[in-house]
């Protein structure tokens, strides 16, 4: 089966950093997603890692560990359009695997 | 590059009633899948077509149904709809870049509103 852990939801203030954390349980893994989704809009692809370690993008960062099952998102000088939910997502072994979502975690930021 | 499309963007049906919706991938990406989005839910996968055929399936009944065409567009279809199937129907593409661990990458369009009463 699979299992997808996250927090369901995180406050934050306006300049800091939040690390939002995913572990995962699947039967086979290549990779995983991170999505941002604001209330009322589709998801916005952030990252899909499938080595381990930490790749950079601007505020956001995403690190994975496959050992551990266990990836997080670190996002940097939070800004208040940074208030959306955060969903971790990872994708199985072979190449037609789905995508299972996990319930995602709602960031709040507070001025 | 455009991104992806859907459409009608909004929908209200009654029930008993069926609806059609479409999406256009990013152009060069074969594979479409298809989500549903409920406030209780979260992001339940429906089905993913690749060339025309497809290839992943959900744990959703038969009601719900989809199809690919050449061109890569997709529709997908319920027939005799309930109260709830209300929700946020998202489609997304996906291209897969080969290598040693395949690298991919997803993008989700606008979404369809559905409600139904």
């Amino acid at each position: 089966g699979q299992n997808i852990d996250q927090p369901t939801e995180m406050t934050a203030t306006e300049g800091a950093i939040v690390q939002i954390n995913c572990t995962y349980q699947t039967s086979g893994f290549n990779g995983l997603f991170w999505y941002q989704q604001h209330a009322g809009e589709a998801p916005t692809f952030l990252s899909y890692n499938v080595l381990d370690g930490l790749e950079e993008k601007g505020r956001f960062s995403s690190f994975l560990s496959r050992s551990k099952g266990y990836s997080y998102l670190l996002l940097k000088e939070l800004q208040m359009k940074d208030s959306a939910s955060y969903l971790c997502a990872p994708k199985g072994v072979n190449r037609d695997d789905k995508i299972i979502f996990g319930k995602g975690t709602r960031l709040h930021i507070l001025p | 590059k455009a991104g992806v499309t859907q459409t009608p963007r909004y929908l209200i049906k009654t029930r008993g009633q069926q609806v059609t919706l479409s999406c256009s991938p990013i152009s060069g990406h074969r594979s479409v899948s298809w989500y549903q989005q409920t406030p209780g839910q979260g992001l339940q996968f429906l089905f993913e077509y690749f060339s025309e055929t497809q290839r992943n399936k959900g744990n959703f009944p038969g009601r719900f149904s989809g199809r690919q065409f050449s061109n890569s567009r997709s529709e997908m279809n319920v027939s005799t709809l309930e109260l709830g199937d209300s929700a946020l129907y998202l489609c997304a593409s996906s291209s897969q870049r080969e290598g040693l661990m395949w690298q991919e990458t997803q993008y989700f369009g606008p979404g369809t509103r559905l409600l139904v009463l």
